[in-house]
């Protein structure tokens, strides 16, 4: 299994402003997924992050208003740019299992957000 | 591309009564198939999984799923629940090409009543 920690676990932010969530695994992974849960609602898979080389965006999210970095193999952030009130939500990050456990995704303990 | 579909938004049942919660998917091509759970303010955690092999699969507390495919179907069930098992439930499914991407549904939740 894969260790998930996320920064910040929780904020409030005032709109227009941007915040940088921080995911870090205890070991290497390829892939790296990003989703939003927003309230009493499932999750929506954001992006796909793969180091070196630009992430791959879903349908509907876009890398201006959601930029994300993927340096290393431990290590991603995504960024809410330009936060309104519609952007409050849960982000998680999210890994899969690779070898160990095929297909199954690990997910961090993610990073709830409130845009005022 | 894949999609899933949970029928019942909200399940309440009683203490040591059997459930069932329902999952259907899309896909065109072959798919593993996925029930994470989510208990209230904890993280979400991997439930049950079919990927090959045995239709019915279990979980340690004494969930089961069996995958049909001619009915594009994944339900879970459980013959017995207790107070614990409330929690939301997430029928997920990642299709054989898809490059590990998971696609969930809008997730059942399951409140049991003493």
């Amino acid at each position: 299994s894969a260790v998930i920690s996320q920064k910040p676990s929780r904020d409030i932010c005032q709109r227009g402003t941007s915040l940088t969530i921080q995911c870090q695994v205890d070991s290497q992974v390829t892939m790296m997924f990003w989703y939003r849960q927003q309230p009493g609602q499932s999750l929506t898979l954001i992006a796909t992050a793969n180091q070196g080389s630009e992430a791959t965006y879903e349908s509907g999210f876009v890398i201006d208003k959601f930029p994300i970095s993927r340096p290393n193999l431990t290590f991603s952030t995504l960024t809410v740019s330009n936060m309104s009130p519609e952007d409050s939500s849960i982000y998680l990050c999210s890994v899969e299992g690779r070898t160990e456990a095929p297909f199954e995704q690990f997910f961090g303990p993610g990073t709830r957000l409130t845009v005022l | 591309a894949q999609s899933v579909t949970q029928l019942d938004s909200q399940v309440p049942v009683f203490e040591e009564a059997p459930v069932e919660l329902r999952c259907n998917y899309s896909s065109s091509v072959s798919v593993y198939l996925f029930w994470y759970v989510q208990y209230p303010n904890q993280g979400l955690q991997l439930l049950l999984k079919y990927l090959s092999g045995s239709t019915l699969v279990e979980s340690i507390n004494g969930f089961e799923a069996e995958f049909n495919k001619s009915q594009t179907s994944f339900h879970l069930r459980k013959p017995s629940v207790h107070i614990s098992d409330t929690a939301e439930y997430f029928c997920a499914v990642s299709e054989s090409t898809g490059g590990f991407k998971t696609i969930f549904g809008a997730g059942t939740r399951l409140f049991v009543k003493a």
